[in-house]
């Protein structure tokens, strides 16, 4: 039973640059998560799909941000022109659509640094 | 908006201890969830709770949901050295119209040490 998987797990970039991050759920989930962590907090909610459908997305992800899945099945966060408070941990957790979708499996997340 | 309030914010017990913590919303919660998360690592989900009053247990974990649907109760059973890291509790965040989609709330964390 495959869990979670995320790609890379550190990224190092410079102010600018554009970067995207991987996330491949676990296999029978439909509905894919993205949030973001800094230090000293939980993690705080981005969007989220249910299959390929992006039905949400926080007052957090600022144009800058855009997230897709495709196929319904993995899902990519971009961010372009990165700053340095984009700097934090971007974990991407799964669940079952219903009563269930509350039990969400996070993966181990990508560690942005932005210099 | 919704906001879950943990304490206490950390602690620093001997291995063998029972531990215990919580958490407060100011909004009813329909599910409540606690998650530990290890340095570097992505959350991992210890117990899901649905129903007033509900006490749940996985191994040396005991959780509760509170009557009031306002908070939750973590417990912990003689503490190991593997324990240490960072508790979270967490509900579903719901929109105005009362309507989630599984979308989560979290506190800002438990810390907890096990001195061995």
């Amino acid at each position: 039973d495959t869990g979670v998987s995320q790609n890379p797990r550190h990224k190092i970039t410079k102010r600018g640059q554009n970067v995207t991050f991987r996330c491949d759920p676990i296999s029978e989930h439909n509905r894919l998560y993205w949030y973001r962590q800094t230090l000293g907090q939980g993690p705080e909610f981005l969007t989220y799909f249910q299959n390929e459908a992006q039905l949400e997305k926080s007052r957090l992800l600022s144009d800058r941000f855009s997230a897709e899945r495709p196929k319904g099945s993995f899902s990519t966060l971009e961010i372009q022109r990165t700053e340095q408070g984009d700097s934090a941990m971007y974990l991407c957790a799964s669940s079952l659509v219903g009563r269930g979708s509350y039990e969400q499996y996070f993966g181990p997340g990508t560690r942005l640094t932005v210099t | 908006g919704q906001q879950l309030n943990q304490s206490p914010q950390s602690m620093f017990i001997q291995e063998g201890e029972d531990v215990s913590m919580n958490c407060t919303s100011s909004s009813i919660f329909n599910t409540w969830l606690w998650y530990k998360q290890d340095p570097g690592e992505g959350p991992v989900l210890l117990i899901a709770l649905y129903k007033a009053g509900e006490l749940t247990s996985n191994g040396r974990l005991t959780a509760q949901f509170g009557i009031t649907r306002k908070d939750s109760f973590l417990n912990i059973s003689a503490s190991i050295p593997s324990d240490v890291g960072i508790y979270f509790c967490a509900g579903p965040f719901a929109n105005a119209g009362g309507t989630s989609y599984g979308k989560l709330t979290f506190g800002q964390g438990t810390i907890l040490t096990v001195h061995p």
